[in-house]
């Protein structure tokens, strides 16, 4: 069974520009989730969605977007670029309706590495 | 808020040697407790989870963790070092709310030959 993809691998945007990340789940995972990972902040947990619906938002600002479509693939959109969200944004999928919140196995994917100049 | 601390952002240890790295969370309620390592260049692979079925959790590639909540802990070992096991380290949480996985800031595990 294939893994969690994500398209593109590496992105080199500037300031002010948008961006849009693309998720494959796994295979019948509904549950998708979104984290960024930058060396002074860590990972921190953007978004989930589950059914096409997002579930839970972690603590980012309105720029920070996403979707989930009928089959469970997923897009985040980051608009009004800033240097500061340059990281690697991973997304993790999900067997079941609980996601992370009820102590599921997330499956990640390699990442999408964003760099803003 | 839920928390998670793991002491060391950097463990070095020699192969053959036992790895303990430490985690530490802040939960006012029992949570559910992951443990899982990063190679470079690649996403995140789970080691081992802890769900209140067991309190000593065995995993992949030789780690274990054990809960204990009277020291809000789930330090993760592994009795003989590898130099496949060099890589990071992240303890994550999640308390059923909101808030998707808590991850603590990682540790870097080094190993010498």
């Amino acid at each position: 069974k294939a893994g969690v993809t994500q398209t593109p691998r590496y992105l080199i945007k500037t300031r002010g520009q948008q961006v849009t990340l693309s998720c494959s789940p796994i295979s019948g995972h509904r549950s998708v989730s979104w984290y960024q990972q930058t060396p002074g902040q860590g990972l921190q947990f953007l978004f989930e969605y589950f059914s096409e619906t997002q579930r839970n938002k972690g603590n980012f600002p309105g720029r920070f977007s996403g979707r989930q479509f009928s089959n469970s693939r997923s897009e985040m959109n980051v608009s009004t670029l800033e240097l500061g969200d340059s990281a690697l944004y991973l997304c993790a999928s999900s067997l079941g309706g609980g996601g992370p919140a009820t102590g599921n196995e997330q499956f990640f994917g390699p990442g999408t590495r964003l760099t803003v100049l | 808020a839920q928390s998670v601390t793991q002491l060391g952002s950097h463990v070095s240890v020699s192969e053959g040697a036992l790895v303990l790295l430490r985690c530490n969370y802040s939960s006012s309620v029992p949570p559910y407790l992951f443990w899982y390592v990063q190679y470079p260049n690649q996403g995140l692979q789970l080691l081992l989870k802890y769900t209140s079925a067991a309190t000593l959790v065995k995993g992949i590639n030789g780690f274990e963790a054990e809960f204990k909540k009277s020291e809000t802990s789930f330090h993760l070992t592994k009795p003989s070092a590898h130099m496949s096991d060099a890589a990071e380290y992240f303890c994550a949480v999640s308390r059923g709310g909101a808030d998707g996985l808590t991850f603590g800031k990682g540790t870097h595990l080094i190993i010498q030959p």
